[in-house]
């Protein structure tokens, strides 16, 4: 059974940078997945940030794209967020998922998420 | 458009049939995933796919996509259904993968 545990700060100050890492246990981070970071701002809904592959490839949500990095340590089976310059609208819960991507036959869906950790921006 | 649009809320009686709805252009490419959210909890896959349902995952949820809208159908819906539902899929024009804004069903 795949389980990702997010970690990092949960108060970041204004124009600072979010680090977050997400420790996978029960499976490779090398195996054929992507994995992904969603966040939910307080009563809103989810929003897809990014997603790495083991090889170092990345997709990143256009609207978050000059402020985010994802990358991953294969030797410590985790991947890591960072986001820049962040604003009091960057408070949210962020998740950590492993999606799974199947473009050929038109699939994709994130099955394993992490319990999802709050983190605060504020002064 | 980059979009998937959701009905912000809907209502079903206990033991009835609802339906909730997805709408975007990428639905034409990709299958939606659904996703069931309680208060205070992670996202759970509901439905993926061509109607897949993970291990688990109680078959009263069932989904089906015509042209660029998909639904998940609750069949029988159980008052511990109440919860917020997103779907999400790829975008074929160039975001990579986005959310549907959310459905919250109440169970009456």
């Amino acid at each position: 059974q795949v389980q990702l545990q997010e970690s990092g700060p949960g108060l970041v100050k204004p124009s600072g940078t979010l680090s977050l890492t997400c420790a996978v246990s029960g499976g490779p981070i090398s195996s054929t997945n992507w994995w992904t970071w969603v966040r939910q701002s307080p009563g809103k809904g989810l929003d897809w940030i990014g997603e790495i592959y083991h090889s170092g490839n990345t997709n990143y949500n256009p609207s978050l794209k000059s402020r985010v990095t994802i990358s991953v340590d294969k030797s410590k089976n985790q991947f890591s967020l960072k986001l820049s310059s962040v604003t009091a609208a960057d408070t949210a819960v962020y998740y950590c998922a492993r999606a799974r991507h199947f473009d050929s036959e038109g699939i994709y869906y994130c099955d394993y998420w992490g319990q999802g950790t709050l983190v605060t921006v504020s002064a | 458009s980059s979009e998937l649009t959701q009905d912000p809320a809907v209502s079903v009686a206990l033991g009835q049939t609802v339906r909730i709805t997805c709408q975007g252009d990428s639905l034409r490419s990709y299958f939606p995933s659904w996703y069931q959210q309680k208060p205070g909890q992670a996202p759970v896959l509901v439905i993926y796919g061509n109607n897949k349902r993970p291990s688990g995952i109680s078959d009263r949820f069932s989904g089906s996509t015509s042209g660029n809208t998909a639904s998940l159908i609750i069949t029988g819906a159980q008052a511990e259904d109440e919860a917020d539902y997103y779907c999400n899929s790829r975008d074929s024009s160039g975001n990579p993968a986005l959310f549907g804004g959310g459905t919250k069903l109440t169970v009456l």
